[in-house]
């Protein structure tokens, strides 16, 4: 399996741009997981999915931020217009059902490093 | 207070040496922990499960302790490339959500 798949790897923008971050999670995972860090503020969940849909987005920051997941296999986050405060490295991560039983592990991609100018 | 604490360190020891790292978290209600190793420009992996009864796994010993609500990884004969940070993570009692600490520093040095 290639494990959860980011893009891009890295993105470079002036504020006020669109950035659009993409993800796909492994193959059969149920869950889908959004996560910013920073050096001040460390790993913090921003979105997750199950089956594609929202359950819980209490950590976007604000309304210029937004995540979609359109299928099982792609889902974005989106930040509408760019700051220079959100350049962090965003990463995705997925995990699975067993018998009816979300699994704990969570299985993160290798991250978009976002800077914006 | 964050969810999840720890110190931030960095830790700097020798090869071989045996290093302790504490975590403490504010939610009683958090259903399980971990612990997870984030090498400098990577994403962060499952090094493993806390259980209260104690969980070893080679050189690494995590611990749980629910009354003090305290969280605790040893590592033994420490290796260079046991050099990263080191996650301690809180899953909600729902089972669905992970609080992340901000994470220890350690290096080993030869």
């Amino acid at each position: 399996d290639a494990g959860v798949i980011q893009s891009p790897r890295h993105e470079v923008t002036e504020m006020g741009q669109e950035v659009t971050l993409r993800c796909k999670p492994i193959s059969g995972h149920d869950y889908l997981f959004w996560y910013r860090q920073t050096m001040m503020r460390g790993l913090e969940l921003l979105i997750y999915f199950n089956n594609n849909v929202p359950i819980d987005d209490s950590g976007m920051p604000e309304d210029r931020f937004s995540a979609k997941m359109p299928n099982a296999s792609f889902s974005t986050l989106k930040i509408q217009p760019s700051e220079p405060r959100d350049s962090a490295v965003y990463f995705c991560a997925s995990s699975e059902v067993k018998d009816r039983v979300p699994q704990e592990t969570q299985y993160f991609g290798p991250g978009t490093r976002l800077l914006v100018l | 207070r964050k969810e999840v604490e720890q110190d931030p360190g960095p830790f700097n020891v020798p090869e071989g040496a045996t290093v302790a790292f504490n975590c403490t978290y504010s939610n009683s209600a958090s259903q399980s922990f971990f612990w997870y190793r984030q090498d400098c420009r990577k994403e962060p992996k499952l090094l493993m499960s806390v259980y209260s009864s104690g969980n070893e796994d080679g050189r690494f010993t995590a611990q749980l302790n629910r009354a003090s609500q305290y969280i605790s990884l040893l590592i033994r004969d420490s290796k260079l490339s046991d050099s990263a940070t080191y996650l301690c993570v809180a899953l909600n009692n729902a089972g669905n959500m992970l609080t992340f600490g901000g994470g220890t520093r350690l290096m080993v040095k030869p």
